[in-house]
């Protein structure tokens, strides 16, 4: 079982849709949780961190369910330019390094 | 200010052949690493440094090698590439929480 999982998609919605993305962890004693966004052919983007108590930045909140090690991410009113990968990510535990374990990514197409 | 960059973007080398990827960054961050991003894998470890000459593997650090003389260079080896090296590698720091990436470089390995 992988550590990081995510649906890859695409997920193809028209401009103004609301789309939300889930991911599932292995570990339960991760402690950090990010969504970064990759667009094509680029490198990677911290988007936003998810914090257990739910967060939101604009059009975007994220959101973290520790007894079920499940994230989401909510994306309201889609504009062309969120078409991108977005990735979901979780910090190894009691790791002072902080290491990284980075999902597969899920694919995001908006159109029209 | 540049941030992250990487040297070559692009690079095709043959079978058994010694490459090296260049990774600089202006911002003096301690920690950096050594990604490499495939279909179907994500992002994957292969190295990362918390400080000049400190240097620990990652999650698949077989066949390549780091150094870290410098806090703002560091750079990734690959001893004798073989085809199933031919990826995207991204360079990153770290500042508190936030990772940063450099631009990335595509190595094909024929």
């Amino acid at each position: 079982r992988k550590e990081v999982e995510q649906d890859p998609g695409p997920f193809n919605v028209p401009e103004g849709a609301t789309v939300a993305f889930n991911c599932t962890y292995s570990n339960s004693a991760s402690q950090s949780f990010f969504w970064y966004r990759q667009d094509c052919r680029k490198e990677p983007k911290l988007l936003m961190s998810v914090y257990s108590s739910g967060n939101e930045d604009g059009r975007f909140t994220a959101q973290l369910n520790r007894a079920s090690q499940y994230i989401s991410l909510l994306i309201r009113d889609s504009k062309l330019s969120d078409s991108a990968t977005y990735l979901c990510v979780v910090n190894l535990p009691r790791d002072s390094s902080y290491k990284l374990i980075f999902g597969s990514g899920t694919r995001l197409l908006v159109r029209p | 200010d540049a941030g992250i960059t990487q040297s070559p973007r692009y690079k095709i080398t043959e079978t058994g052949r010694q490459v090296t990827l260049m990774c600089h960054q202006t911002w003096s961050h301690s920690y950096m690493f050594w990604y490499r991003q495939d279909l179907g894998h994500g992002l994957r470890l292969i190295y990362y440094s918390a400080a000049a000459d400190i240097t620990d593997k990652g999650e698949v650090p077989d066949g390549y090698v780091v150094s870290r003389s410098k806090t703002e260079n560091f750079p990734l080896t690959l001893e004798s590439a073989t085809r199933s090296q031919t990826s995207v590698y991204f360079c990153a720091s770290k500042l508190g929480e936030t990772q940063y990436f450099g631009p990335g470089t595509r190595l094909l390995v024929l």
